[in-house]
């Protein structure tokens, strides 16, 4: 089944305990993103990558890091997380495409930062 | 940077009557348009795009309209029923790939 799958789906967590939520793909797409959801701001792009070893910053990397050093994977770290960071956090990949194209999302992970 | 208002925040109709959300974005380059549709503590799903090329397109009940011109678009969705009821995101992009969200409207089909 093709699929975007995201771990873990829910974390409670205190500020500056470094965490790694992994997003994995299993559909070969090129294009793989982190969102943030908060209400009333809709989905935000933290950062994107549109191949292996290849990664750029979105409209919100302050405080994540991501990796990209296979292409069905791409984790996003947060070395020291602060209450300002709890949030909806979705994963999506797409194939790479300038035409436009579905981007498949996650299940989701929702963080909270005491 | 592209920037993508999105109205109403909350709109609220009756069965059977239709529903209209618009967006407007800043940065003329933008070339792909989708819709995406997250139902309650579910993942956002794509429901319709259109690009700059074509002004209007539509599936069954649902439909986007484009104006390059006044950049704008619209989601237009006809003979609502109580399962359309979600949060309805609206999207632009220059490049086909990063996109740049609305805030969201929250869409509630009375019955």
């Amino acid at each position: 089944e093709a699929q975007v799958t995201q771990n873990p789906r829910y974390l409670i967590t205190v500020t500056g305990k470094k965490l790694t939520v992994t997003c994995s793909q299993n559909m070969n797409h090129e294009y793989m993103s982190w969102y943030r959801q908060d209400p009333g701001l809709g989905l935000r792009q933290i950062y994107y990558s549109m191949n292996v070893e290849v990664t750029d910053k979105g409209d919100v990397p302050e405080g994540y890091k991501v990796s990209r050093k296979e292409k069905r994977n791409f984790p996003l770290i947060l070395e020291s997380p602060s209450p300002n960071q709890t949030s909806l956090y979705f994963c999506a990949s797409s194939f790479l495409n300038g035409q436009g194209g579905e981007q498949y999302f996650g299940p989701g992970t929702r963080l909270t930062v005491t | 940077g592209e920037n993508v208002e999105q109205h109403p925040s909350t709109l609220s109709v009756q069965e059977g009557d239709s529903a209209v959300i618009k967006c407007t974005y800043s940065d003329s380059a933008s070339n792909y348009f989708p819709w995406y549709k997250q139902e309650l503590g579910k993942r956002p799903q794509l429901i319709i795009d259109i690009r700059s090329n074509v002004g209007e397109k539509k599936d069954q009940r649902i439909a986007v309209t484009l104006n390059k011109t006044a950049k704008h678009f619209s989601l237009h969705i006809t003979e609502t029923q109580p399962e359309d009821s979600a949060v309805y995101f609206c999207a632009a992009s220059r490049d086909g790939n990063k996109l740049v969200f609305g805030a969201g409207t929250i869409l509630r089909v009375k019955s």
